[in-house]
């Protein structure tokens, strides 16, 4: 079975902190993301990567950097972290798969991360 | 902005009902899927359908799709208690290696 493991399950970290969110999977999937739910908006894409070292933005990557050094570990970065960063992070990949076809774009979530920021 | 939207929001049904969900999305697609999440954690892959299908089985799922109409349903039969979860749809509109967009989910609730 893919898994996905998020390092942390609980943070609370305090205004003005950096907070690193850490991501591995054991597939040998291209493609990785970090996701943002919260309750009433649903799941948004904040950074996505689909090769070493790339990295691309997806709907609200403002405030948030990452990181890809090695294809299995994507990491999201908050350089300074601000209450309204609080929220469950989604580390999330896939295969490449180009034109949404084959077996499809489904993606493996880890378990989520919660943020607390204070 | 969300490209899959989810009605209802909240569901709550009787123990072996059968259970339907809608999603409406705005923009072409190459195909959409339905994700369970249980609270507090993360999701899991249900069902993908093509945009070129227009009806999806498995197991107590069913899945359809009305490319015309830009929606889907995901019907749940014979519920049971363990589907209490939150059902969410998405769709790869981008069109390929750069994630999917979800709505914002139904909250099915089974009544025991």
């Amino acid at each position: 079975d893919v898994k996905v493991t998020q390092s942390s399950r609980y943070l609370v970290k305090r205004t003005g902190e950096k907070v690193f969110l850490e991501c591995v999977q054991d597939m040998d999937h291209e493609n990785m993301f970090w996701y943002r739910q919260d309750p009433g908006l649903g799941l948004r894409l904040i950074y996505f990567s689909y090769d070493v070292k790339m990295k691309e933005k997806g709907d609200i990557p403002e405030g948030y950097s990452v990181s890809r050094e090695k294809k299995e570990r994507f990491s999201l970065i908050l350089e300074s972290a601000s209450t309204n960063q609080t929220s469950m992070y989604l580390c999330a990949s896939s295969l490449l798969l180009g034109g949404g076809l084959g077996p499809g774009n489904t993606i493996y979530f880890g378990e989520g991360s919660w943020l607390t920021v204070v | 902005s969300q490209q899959g939207e989810e009605d209802p929001q909240a569901l709550s049904i009787q123990e072996g009902e059968n259970a339907t969900m809608n999603c409406s999305y705005k923009t072409s697609i190459n195909n959409l899927q339905w994700y369970r999440q249980n609270s507090g954690r993360g999701l899991v892959h249900l069902i993908l359908i093509r945009s070129n299908e227009r009806e999806k089985h498995s197991g107590r799922l069913r899945v359809t799709l009305d490319t015309s109409k830009k929606s889907s349903s995901l019907l749940i039969t014979a519920s049971r208690a363990a589907d209490t979860a939150s059902y969410f749809c998405a769709t790869d509109a981008r069109g390929g290696a750069d994630g999917l967009t979800f709505g914002k989910g139904t909250h099915l609730i089974i009544q025991p």
